[in-house]
């Protein structure tokens, strides 16, 4: 079965702090591993992504990503974090084989502090 | 210019009515895709078109049907709207190859069932 997981569905952190967004997928074949994030009463904005080669993507606002193979995980990082960083994340799992079909996790809420 | 709309942002109406929820991308995209987030902020498909031919049908309703009167529309009709419906439905896009490419998410529509 297809899957996402987000274990956490808040994480708090001061700013200035480094950041983690935990994710972990199961998937048929070769994942491609997403993170959106989302304002309130806004849509989804795409933020990174993996599909292949190196692990550590870099993507939007300062995010990066690394995909780890052996643990099956995704987790979205960033060295030092922004109150404007506080929002909703969604990791999201595709693969050739379930070709349009995206799995999204249930979400991780991240509070950044003053 | 907005690359995804939909209207209306907000709908209000009462058990039992039929309501349809409009989805425009001026992208050039060929697949779309209708995605329900429920009050808890679970993001699940609905359904996905490609060049006006449906391709993922998840387990939706009958009283849901989406129509692509071209691929720069995907329009999502409800019959007999119940309680259970009120929730955020998501309008998507993404260019082709679309396992491994990113969506591009409209600002939603709220949808409240009374």
């Amino acid at each position: 079965a297809q899957s996402v997981a987000q274990p956490e569905d808040q994480v708090n952190v001061a700013e200035g702090n480094p950041l983690t967004v935990k994710c972990t997928y199961s998937v048929s074949g070769n994942p491609y591993l997403f993170w959106y994030v989302q304002y309130p009463n806004r849509g989804l904005q795409f933020l990174l992504k993996y599909i292949t080669g190196d692990n550590l993507v870099k993507g939007s606002y300062g995010f990066e990503a690394e995909f780890n193979k052996s643990q099956t995980s995704f987790h979205l990082k960033k060295p030092s974090a922004l109150v404007s960083d506080s929002a909703l994340y969604f990791c999201a799992v595709s693969s050739f084989y379930n070709f349009n079909k995206f799995y999204f996790g249930s979400g991780t809420k991240l509070n950044v502090k003053p | 210019d907005t690359a995804v709309s939909q209207t209306p942002k907000y709908l209000v109406t009462q058990m039992g009515n039929d309501k349809s929820i409009k989805c425009e991308q001026n992208l050039g995209h060929d697949t779309m895709y209708w995605y329900k987030q429920d009050s808890k902020k679970f993001l699940k498909i609905m359904f996905s078109y490609n060049n006006k031919e449906l391709i993922i049908n998840e387990t939706v309703p009958n009283r849901f049907s989406p129509k692509s009167p071209d691929k720069a529309h995907l329009n999502l009709h409800i019959n007999s709207l119940e309680l259970g419906d009120s929730a955020v439905y998501f309008c998507a896009s993404s260019p082709p190859g679309s396992s491994y490419n990113e969506q591009f998410f409209g600002p939603g529509t709220r949808l409240t069932v009374l």
